[in-house]
């Protein structure tokens, strides 16, 4: 069964600071993976996935995110942040043709204005 | 609108007392599951259906039942609920039809449950 870490739980940063979130997977086959992003209060909204193709992948709200094959690796970036971007983001996995997602624990990001 | 709906959204129970959250989606999808959110733990996976009559546990079924009877539904019963299952609870669905070899998968707007 696939399984995912994310590291560094909480995170702090300041508006306009650059964000880095790591994903590692662990699954030996060929993988779908995918970052969500849940708002105070909300539910969770697909930032962005990763199928095929393209590895550099790009989402909403000017997130991006990089699939390195040889790192079992899907980290979130984005340049500069904004004080909207507060949330705690989750990295998932799934099989290849399989629906069930693996999640990670979270990353919880605080932007101070 | 694509969407998969969940009912109630907020419940304050007392143990022992069956409920039942609802889960509804449009979408003619044929995988649902539910997932419960905790602290510091993530989203783990309760039980899923991959279609009509066909459930099976996921990482954490302990102390729930599913049905699926129609295709748009998947209720979540706790039959006998204890403090352990206050959470956060989402249901989600998705296509059984591979786009580019894989799914997404569409959530509800959450069921926050709280049993004292």
């Amino acid at each position: 069964a696939q399984s995912v870490s994310q590291h560094n739980h909480h995170v702090i940063l300041s508006e306009a600071a650059s964000l880095e979130l790591g994903c590692n997977y662990s699954y030996g086959g060929t993988v779908n993976l995918f970052w969500y992003v849940q708002y105070p209060g909300q539910h969770l909204q697909l930032l962005l996935k990763y199928f095929s193709g393209d590895p550099l992948v790009k989402g909403i709200k000017g997130f991006e995110a990089e699939f390195i094959k040889s790192k079992f690796s899907f980290n979130l970036r984005k340049p500069s942040v904004q004080w909207s971007d507060t949330a705690e983001y989750f990295c998932a996995v799934n099989a290849y043709g399989n629906n069930r997602l693996a999640f990670g624990k979270g990353n919880q990001v605080v932007v101070i204005p | 609108e694509a969407q998969v709906t969940q009912n109630p959204r907020y419940l304050i129970t007392v143990t022992g007392k069956k409920l039942t959250v609802t889960c509804s989606q449009n979408m003619n999808h044929e995988y649902m599951s539910w997932y419960r959110q905790d602290p510091g733990l993530g989203l783990r996976q309760i039980y899923y259906s991959m279609n009509v009559e066909v459930t099976d546990k996921g990482d954490v079924p302990e102390g729930y039942k599913v049905s699926r009877k129609e295709k748009r539904n998947f209720p979540l019963i706790l039959e006998s609920p204890s403090p352990n299952q206050t959470s956060l609870y989402f249901c989600a669905s998705s296509s059984g039809q591979r786009e580019q070899g894989g799914n997404t998968i569409y959530f509800g707007e959450g069921s926050w449950l709280t049993v004292v």
